[in-house]
Parts: structure tokens; C-alpha cells; sequence
């Protein structure tokens, strides 16, 4: 059974620090790893999809890369801002046809000014 | 506003009535998937549907939950005669079906039951 953990539950930093969020999951026949950001009451915002072909993927401050041997996923974020202060998720979908993601917990990011 | 969309956003129910959540997916979507966020916990797999079909269940609880997604109109997510245990975030997602393309969330709805 697929389990996905991320590290730090939570995480206070100051503005314009560059910081890493962790994802490992276990199973590491994952067709691919989504990251998504999540603000309080609001829905899920995707903002890097990585496919299990590939390493790394990156949009704006945003890199994420995936070592899918050793089952394990990094979020960084470059000069964090205030505005990036909310729950990043990761999520991976296993090989098999099943298009189901499994999630984990989050992390709770606060970035302070 | 071509994304996600869900509604009600908040919705409340006395302990045995029915709740009703509904999710219109993007455009050009056809695939739609429901998720449950319980408190302090990550989102779990419910259901998965195409027009007119149900595709994989395997999260479902299965009794007093359905849902459906009929040829025209919303995806509907339906929980009969709710219990405390069901107050939830219910988010609802799209796809275009490929492997490749990722998943569009709504906002959700969160139930309260009282």
C-alpha cells in the first residue's frame, strides 16, 4: 500500500530565505508526483507535475525533483515571500491504470515579513 | 471563470438528513474524482467517474454514500442519513483523462453536520 509522508509537518521561516519542503513515498512505481498548495478554506492549486521519466521540474521560484528509486521528492521554493505562506502538498499517483492520487499530510509553510 | 466548480461552499445538516455536493468540472474535462479531507488529516481517494460511469469506487464507505455523473449536467456526491463522522472538506477534481495532465481541484464543500 502506497504511503506518502511529508517533513516538516510545519515550517516558520523568515522572508527572502530559500527553504525545502520533503515528500517520500513508498512504493516507488508512481506513474508520476504532483505538488499543490493549498491556502486556508480554499481548494488545491497544482503547481508542479513531475513525470516518473522525469527529474526535475521548475516554474518561476518553484523547483521540484523527484528521485524515484529512493522514493523521495524536494520542493524548493527561492526567496520566500509572505505571500507564499500556506499548506504545500504532495501527492503521487502509483503505475497500474489507477488514476487515483494518494496525498500526504502537508506541510504548514509560514513566511514571515 | 472556466475552473473547478462546487457548490454549495458550506453546507450544514442535522445528524440523518441527506447531503447533497455537487461539481461542475473544467471545461473539457470528462473525468472527475472526489476527495475527503477529514481534520488534521491528508485527502483521501473516494471515487473516480466518467459520463455516465463509475470507474473505481474503492474509497467510497459503502454504505450511505453514492455518486454519480450523468450525461448532462454536475457530478453529484450524495450522503444519506449523515453522522457527525461525515463533517468533512469534500473537494472534487478534473482531469482530461490522459496520464500525463494533471488534476484541477474546486474549492470544496465543508459539511457540518450538527
Amino acid at each position: 500500500k502506497q504511503e506518502v509522508t511529508q517533513i516538516p509537518a510545519a515550517l516558520s521561516v523568515p522572508e527572502g530565505e530559500n527553504l525545502v519542503l520533503n515528500c517520500s513515498f513508498t512504493d516507488s512505481a508512481i506513474y508520476n508526483l504532483q505538488w499543490f498548495r493549498q491556502d486556508p478554506g480554499k481548494g488545491l492549486t497544482s503547481l508542479l507535475l513531475i513525470q516518473s521519466s522525469q527529474r526535475e521540474q521548475t516554474s518561476g521560484r518553484l523547483n521540484a525533483s523527484l528521485d524515484k528509486s529512493s522514493g523521495r521528492s524536494t520542493l524548493y521554493i527561492a526567496a520566500s515571500q509572505p505571500g507564499d505562506s500556506a499548506t504545500y502538498l504532495c501527492a503521487v499517483r502509483p503505475q497500474g491504470g489507477s488514476e487515483k492520487l494518494v496525498f500526504g499530510k502537508g506541510t504548514k509553510l509560514t513566511v514571515n515579513p | 471563470n472556466a475552473g473547478v466548480m462546487q457548490n454549495p461552499r458550506h453546507l450544514v445538516r442535522r445528524r440523518g438528513q441527506e447531503a447533497r455536493l455537487r461539481c461542475s468540472p473544467m471545461k473539457g474535462h470528462s473525468h472527475v474524482y472526489w476527495y475527503r479531507q477529514l481534520p488534521e488529516e491528508g485527502l483521501k481517494f473516494m471515487v473516480y467517474l466518467q459520463k455516465e460511469n463509475i470507474i473505481d469506487e474503492s474509497g467510497m464507505p459503502k454504505e450511505r454514500f453514492s455518486a454519480e455523473f450523468p450525461k448532462e449536467g454536475p457530478s453529484i456526491l450524495r450522503i444519506q442519513q449523515v453522522v457527525r463522522g461525515d463533517s468533512a472538506a469534500y473537494f472534487c477534481a478534473s482531469s482530461q483523462g490522459q496520464g500525463h495532465s494533471p488534476l484541477h481541484f474546486g474549492n470544496g464543500t465543508r459539511l457540518t453536520v450538527t
